[in-house]
């Protein structure tokens, strides 16, 4: 099955600060890849996702970028905020969705 | 609010013994996934449901079982608990049989073995 490795495991930034976030997976099927944001006591949330058929997506200070190639992809978080402390999970998925073990990001005032 | 309602949110309970966690997906969503978030660690996919029938299966353990309901909620029953079973467990919900669909996630419900 689909096998992700993330990384770093932790992350602490300067606000204003941007914060890079890589992960690789193993199955070449996979087609859709998602990042996900957990903050303490919650779910994870959603915050920005790309398909195979795509390089590159932005949205506000996040963007995601994809190397299928390499079967590599990344999240870019420009302008660090307190507020983006959290822990961020990278995911692959054909056909069940499989999680990088999540990366906690800090981001010091 | 993502919509998914988990229950209960919190459950204490002993060695040897059998618990039920309830999921209520997202309104009109037809899959159900049950992921296990032990300390520190990452979302470890245990098993989907779509509209009632078993469609993939991770590293869920034979003392644990799920199923689906018609009205589309979910339990998954873990038995025999073990210290190690002391995890945040989180159900998902997604619209189609998945792969390439984003999920949905309940708050979790936070397990401890004692």
């Amino acid at each position: 099955g689909e096998n992700v490795e993330q990384h770093p495991s932790t992350l602490s930034v300067q606000e204003g600060d941007s914060a890079v976030i890589k992960c690789t997976y193993s199955d070449s099927a996979s087609n859709y890849f998602p990042w996900y944001k957990q903050e303490l006591g919650k779910g994870p949330q959603l915050i920005i996702d790309i398909r195979s058929n795509v390089g590159e997506k932005k949205d506000q200070r996040i963007a995601v970028t994809l190397n299928k190639t390499a079967k590599h992809f990344s999240l870019h978080i420009t302008e660090t905020q307190p507020e983006d402390s959290a822990v961020y999970f990278c995911a692959a998925s054909m056909s069940d969705m499989r999680f990088g073990a999540g990366t906690r990001l800090t981001v010091k005032p | 609010d993502s919509g998914v309602t988990q229950t209960p949110k919190h459950l204490i309970t002993a060695t040897g013994q059998r618990v039920t966690l309830r999921c209520s997906p997202r309104s009109g969503d037809l899959s159900v996934y049950w992921y296990q978030q032990s300390l520190d660690q990452g979302l470890q996919f245990l098993i989907q449901y779509y509209n009632g029938e078993e469609r993939a299966k991770g590293n869920i353990l034979e003392r644990f079982s799920a199923q689906q309901f018609p009205d589309l909620h979910s339990e998954l029953n873990l038995s025999s608990l073990e210290l190690g079973d002391s995890a945040l467990y989180f159900c998902a919900s997604s619209f189609d049989r998945g792969g390439g669909e984003k999920l949905f996630f309940g708050s979790g419900t936070q397990l401890s073995v004692l």
